[in-house]
């Protein structure tokens, strides 16, 4: 398909595991935002990438965050150790402008729970 | 900072009948604005935008929004509503200096009454 997919769709961790979850974002996009959605919440940004360079990551909530994006295209959202707190579903949305606000398409996101 | 209010966590309507959401904004510029929709494990669609020009806009799905800056406000609508209209909807807010984050609101559950 030609929408952003994101890998895998569901992930279960024991507290204080490492994860990592894949955006693919639609070919030829320049931007690509994650975003956090805790149950009954709206979606919360963490980082945006224009290309490869991670220009906005000050919506990660902990240095247990790490993010990149290294041929400016796939991305991976790493979370080291992680915590209960961090129970939430990933969403990675990509656009096709790097200069300019423009429609942000999302994927299914990752639902990520930490027991 | 931008942030968006939406007053209504949860509503029901009757199928075929006409729908309302509310959407208010803050920002201190001009504000692009959007309406996206989740259904239940699905990711977020767009059903519309806002960007300049007229202010009234027309999305997908026979959903419509209309800009008032006097209120910051920016309301959806749709003057009939099918039982496939529900879902999680969300007003957004974006700014078009610096990094091009959407800032969302909390969201309104539409229940539809058959």
């Amino acid at each position: 398909g030609a929408g952003v997919s994101q890998s895998p769709r569901y992930k279960v961790a024991k507290r204080g595991q490492d994860v990592a979850l894949r955006c693919d974002p639609i070919s030829g996009h320049v931007s690509l935002f994650w975003y956090q959605q805790a149950l009954g919440q709206g979606p919360e940004f963490l980082t945006y990438f224009q290309n490869e360079a991670q220009l906005d990551k000050s919506g990660l909530p902990s240095d247990r965050f790490f993010a990149e994006r290294p041929e400016g295209s796939v991305s991976t959202l790493k979370i080291q150790r992680t915590q209960q707190e961090d129970s939430a579903v990933y969403l990675c949305a990509s656009s096709l402008s790097g200069s300019r606000i423009s429609e942000q398409f999302f994927g299914p996101g990752t639902r990520l729970t930490v027991l | 900072a931008q942030s968006v209010t939406q007053p209504d966590i949860h509503i029901t309507v009757s199928e075929g009948a006409s729908l309302e959401l509310r959407c208010n904004y803050s920002y201190g510029a001009t504000p692009y604005l959007f309406w996206y929709v989740q259904s239940p494990g699905q990711g977020l669609q767009l059903l519309l935008k806002y960007f300049s020009g007229d202010t009234l806009v027309q999305g997908i799905k026979g959903f419509e929004a209309e800009f008032k800056r006097s209120q910051s406000s920016f309301n959806l609508r749709k003057p009939s509503v099918h039982w496939s209209d529900a879902a999680e909807y969300f007003c957004a807010v974006g700014a078009d200096q610096g990094a091009q984050k959407l800032v969302f609101g909390q969201g309104t559950r539409l229940t539809i009454n058959p």
